[in-house]
């Protein structure tokens, strides 16, 4: 059984830029969540997509938005960077939809300059 | 006011100290309740899960629910230095947002 993985682990970007971060799901989990874990904070959801449409979100605005392919992994988009963006973003697996015991990757840090 | 408030520390303790954790929420439809492990540069890993309250005991951890004060705790018997990492308590209604207090550092020293 393959646990959930993130790329890039690390990376550096400009305001303004647009950046693309990649997850694949744990083996036979179809739901996958995005959370942003800032310095000194807790995750913040931002959404999740179940069978491939977005099955909920946080309190995020549209520049942040997301896919789920049809083999469950997911991409994270976000445009327009602000510096506000540097943070971890976390990506998590469930199986069924909702949100039960999340299995979170190691994350991808973005810096944002 | 944050629904899940929770204190960021520093905690240090000696090795073999019984820790305790705490948070407090504000949502009264939180249903589940949840405390993930964080080691640095790694992401949150599921330490217990609980569902409304009472306690639930699992090897050297036990998760305390009170659902009428609205508080969470985690107490950690003998201690470890691998025990040292940041405590996330967590919870949510049964929908698809999890809610994540802002996580306790803890220090445990040998």
């Amino acid at each position: 059984e393959t646990g959930v993985t993130q790329s890039p682990t690390h990376l550096i970007k400009t305001r303004g830029q647009q950046v693309t971060l990649r997850c694949s799901s744990q083996s036979g989990h179809n739901t996958v969540s995005w959370y942003q874990q800032a310095l000194g904070q807790g995750p913040q959801f931002i959404f999740q997509y179940y069978r491939e449409e977005e099955n909920g979100r946080g309190n995020f605005p549209p520049r942040f938005s997301g896919l789920q392919f049809p083999n469950y992994s997911s991409e994270l988009n976000v445009n327009a960077l602000e510096l506000d963006d540097s943070a971890l973003y976390l990506c998590a697996s469930t199986l069924g939809g909702g949100t039960g015991e999340l299995f979170f990757g190691e994350g991808s840090r973005l810096t944002v300059l | 006011q944050k629904e899940v408030e929770q204190d960021p520390g520093p905690l240090s303790v000696p090795e073999g100290a019984i820790v305790s954790l705490n948070c407090t929420y504000s949502n009264s439809a939180f249903q589940y309740f949840m405390w993930y492990r964080q080691y640095s540069r790694k992401g949150p890993e599921l330490l217990m899960y609980t569902y409304s309250s009472g306690n639930k005991e699992d090897g050297r951890f036990t998760a305390q629910v009170d659902k009428s004060s609205k508080y969470i705790s985690l107490f950690i018997r003998d201690s470890q230095p691998s025990d040292s990492a940041t405590y996330l308590c967590a919870s949510h209604t049964g929908g698809f947002k999890t809610i994540f207090g802002a996580g306790t550092r803890l220090f445990v020293k040998a």
